[in-house]
């Protein structure tokens, strides 16, 4: 089955603390993505990056970082410095093939405070 | 501004009325979707319009009405809800291209309270 787990439901960091939050995933796909959204106060969620399977370079933009590896399926992103307008709740989420189109299965999201 | 446009932002409604959430993306994308977010779950796909055709339908209930009109515009119906139908509705649209590779662009939700 299809599944993401993002078991730190929440993280409180000082400003200026890295900080990395956990996704891993389960599929029988051979291809698929990967995604990352945040979702601000706001309400609407922000895609972030997209990664994938046959990719896993790790990228960086710039205070983000995001650790892709196939042999443990995990989606792993990092805030290096953080600050307080990183304070959201983000997601993790998968591509699911459908049989018209496709769809994201999504984690259950952390949510970071960061403190000034 | 995301570019896909939910209205209303929050309502609240009573068991018996009749009520629709309205979703509009200016981005020419021709899929678009029904996301429910409610607290310490994930978000739980509802619906799925391809060139406004449903191609998806994730059990549920009747309760719950989807409406396609044009690839820009994309409604939810509500009538007769429960308390616990109670979350944020989210919209979202994607250029439906194959193999996942284009991401999903979201409005900004209705919180709806049912009471």
């Amino acid at each position: 089955a299809q599944k993401v787990t993002q078991a730190q439901t929440e993280i409180s960091v000082v400003e200026k603390e890295d900080v990395t939050l956990d996704c891993v995933y389960e599929t029988r796909d051979t291809t698929y993505y990967l995604f990352w959204y945040k979702q601000p106060p706001s309400g609407e969620l922000v895609f972030l990056i997209r990664r994938n399977s046959f990719d896993e370079q790790n990228e960086i933009s710039g205070r983000y970082s995001w650790n892709f590896q196939k042999s443990t399926s995990s989606f792993n992103f990092t805030i290096t410095a953080s600050q307080v307008v990183d304070s959201a709740v983000y997601f993790c989420a998968l591509s699911d093939s459908g049989y018209n189109t496709d769809k994201l299965i999504f984690g259950t999201g952390t949510r970071l405070q960061v403190f000034p | 501004e995301t570019g896909v446009t939910q209205t209303p932002r929050h309502l609240v409604m009573g068991m018996t009325n009749k009520k629709s959430l309205k979703c509009e993306q200016h981005l020419g994308h021709n899929a678009m979707y029904w996301y429910k977010q409610s607290a310490k779950k994930p978000l739980e796909l509802m619906f799925v319009y391809s060139l406004e055709e449903r191609v998806e339908n994730n059990s549920v209930p009747s309760r719950f009405s989807p409406e396609c009109p044009n690839s820009s515009h994309l409604f939810l119906h509500l009538h007769t809800l429960q308390p616990e139908d109670s979350a944020l509705y989210l919209c979202a649209s994607s250029q439906d291209g194959t193999g996942s590779d284009t991401e999903a662009f979201f409005g900004q939700g209705t919180r709806l309270t049912v009471v």
